[in-house]
């Protein structure tokens, strides 16, 4: 049973550029969650997608953005990268059809830093 | 607002001890769902345990249980026969119903052989 799985692993970027990070979820998952964890906090909810499309989102800015696919797999992309965008992104799947519909598995996490 | 609260930033203890970490959290919702996260230097955020709100009865996994107390808006893990391997930082987080999940900061679990 494949879990969650992120790419790249890590990633430097400069201030000002584009990145994309991408996300499989767990065999039979269709919603994908992704979150920002900052050095020594926890994580923190940036959105979430179903079918398609954008189901919620936290409280971060219109620079980050995302996409999901219709094999489920989801893209996160955030422009005008800032010093502050430094983080570990981990990307989370769940199924709503499941007994436990509510429970998040996460995947490996992309390390951005940007300079 | 809902809020999280892990007042341990860090903990230690010697190997195959029992250890008890702290959550409290503030929320008017009355059916959510509770969640103790385990994330080791390899930085996978891995699952140790879940807790429906609605349920009275405490969770339990193997060497892992909660004891949660609702009214008091307390979800402590406590974690028996400490392991080598249950070095990591630990989260609680709870879905209050929205379905995303909100993390307190984490308490840092150190295990002493």
């Amino acid at each position: 049973d494949a879990g969650v799985t992120q790419s790249p692993t890590h990633l430097i970027k400069t201030r000002g550029q584009q990145v994309t990070l991408r996300c499989s979820p767990k065999s039979g998952h269709d919603t994908v969650s992704w979150y920002q964890q900052a050095l020594g906090q926890g994580p923190q909810f940036i959105f979430q997608y179903y079918e398609e499309e954008e189901r919620q989102r936290g409280n971060f800015p219109d620079r980050f953005s995302g996409h999901q696919f219709p094999n489920y797999s989801s893209e996160l992309n955030v422009n005008a990268l800032l010093l502050g965008d430094s983080a570990l992104y981990l990307c989370a799947s769940s199924w709503p059809g499941s007994p436990t519909q509510e429970t998040q598995y996460f995947g490996p996490g992309t390390r951005l830093l940007v300079l | 607002a809902q809020t999280v609260t892990q007042s341990q930033p860090e903990m230690s203890v010697q190997e195959a001890e029992t250890v008890t970490l702290s959550c409290t959290y503030d929320t008017s919702e009355n059916n959510y769902y509770l969640f103790w996260y385990k994330q080791p230097p390899s930085r996978q955020m891995i699952l140790v345990i879940r807790q429906e709100a609605y349920k009275q009865q405490n969770a339990t996994e193997n060497r892992f249980s909660v004891n949660f107390q609702k009214a008091a808006k307390s979800f402590s893990l406590k974690i028996s026969d400490s392991q080598l391997g249950d070095t990591a930082m630990y989260f609680c987080a709870f879905d209050f119903g929205n379905e995303k999940l909100t993390f307190g900061t984490g308490t840092r679990l150190t295990i002493i052989p």
